[in-house]
């Protein structure tokens, strides 16, 4: 069956970076765009990229732009996103999605991260 | 991109029927029919509920029921169940090719 499996949980400093992965199995990678998507404690959920596995092509939320980058490996069919400069506003569940045109289905586990000093 | 307007909290008794609705503008709701709606209990990672306005995937329940008018979508569950009982959010593809969710609305079955 599709499914997204993500790294594990993870504790940063402020200012560090953040790299989670997310390995896909279960369908043809590249015919499927993954999608970031975040939740901060007791808050809503906060759409913020997506990547064609296919072309490497990116889009970015505004918010997030500068410090946010995502990648992929196609030969272990794992994406990859990386935050840099980390604030304690960046705590919260990181979540991988298959992103097909326009929804996303189905979700990884969720990771997550906190910023803690 | 600001976030898709959703009521907080929506509650029915079993039985009952509940519409949420998800305003957005006509840069994101308007402007495509790429609405979709995701159900998540706590602790656990969103579902997809609804994708294309109102499609249903292989396996949800055919007591939900998606709709789209204008810059306004809804999300209709009928035959309300204790399982139903959780945070629902809108989604849409925008003008500016990113994605926007909406606020979050809590479902509670009384």
């Amino acid at each position: 069956q599709v499914q997204l499996v993500q790294s594990g949980a993870d504790v940063k400093r402020p200012g560090a970076s953040v790299k989670v992965s997310c390995k896909a199995s279960g369908y043809t990678f590249t015919n499927n765009g993954i999608t970031w998507v975040r939740q901060a404690p007791g808050q809503g959920l906060e759409w913020m990229g997506w990547i064609s596995t296919y072309s490497g092509t990116t889009h970015y939320a505004q918010t997030l732009q500068g410090r946010f980058t995502m990648t992929t490996d196609t030969s272990t069919t794992t994406a990859y996103m990386e935050l840099r400069g980390l604030t304690y506003d960046d705590t919260g569940i990181y979540y991988c999605a298959r992103g097909v045109s326009g929804w996303f289905d189905p979700w990884g586990q969720g990771t997550l991260v906190t910023v803690s000093s | 991109q600001s976030a898709l307007t959703q009521p907080a909290s929506v509650s029915g008794s079993p039985g009952q029927s509940i519409t949420i609705s998800c305003t957005g503008t006509s840069s994101d709701i308007g402007a495509y029919n790429y609405v979709s709606w995701y159900q998540q209990h706590p602790g656990k990672a969103p579902k997809l509920m609804i994708y294309d306005v109102s499609n249903r995937p292989s396996g949800v329940s055919n007591r939900f029921s998606g709709f789209k008018s204008g810059n306004t979508a809804s999300l209709t569950i009928s035959g309300l169940q204790a399982e139903d009982e959780a945070d629902y959010y809108c989604s849409s593809y925008t003008t500016s090719s990113t994605y926007v969710f909406g606020t979050g609305t809590k479902v509670t079955v009384l």
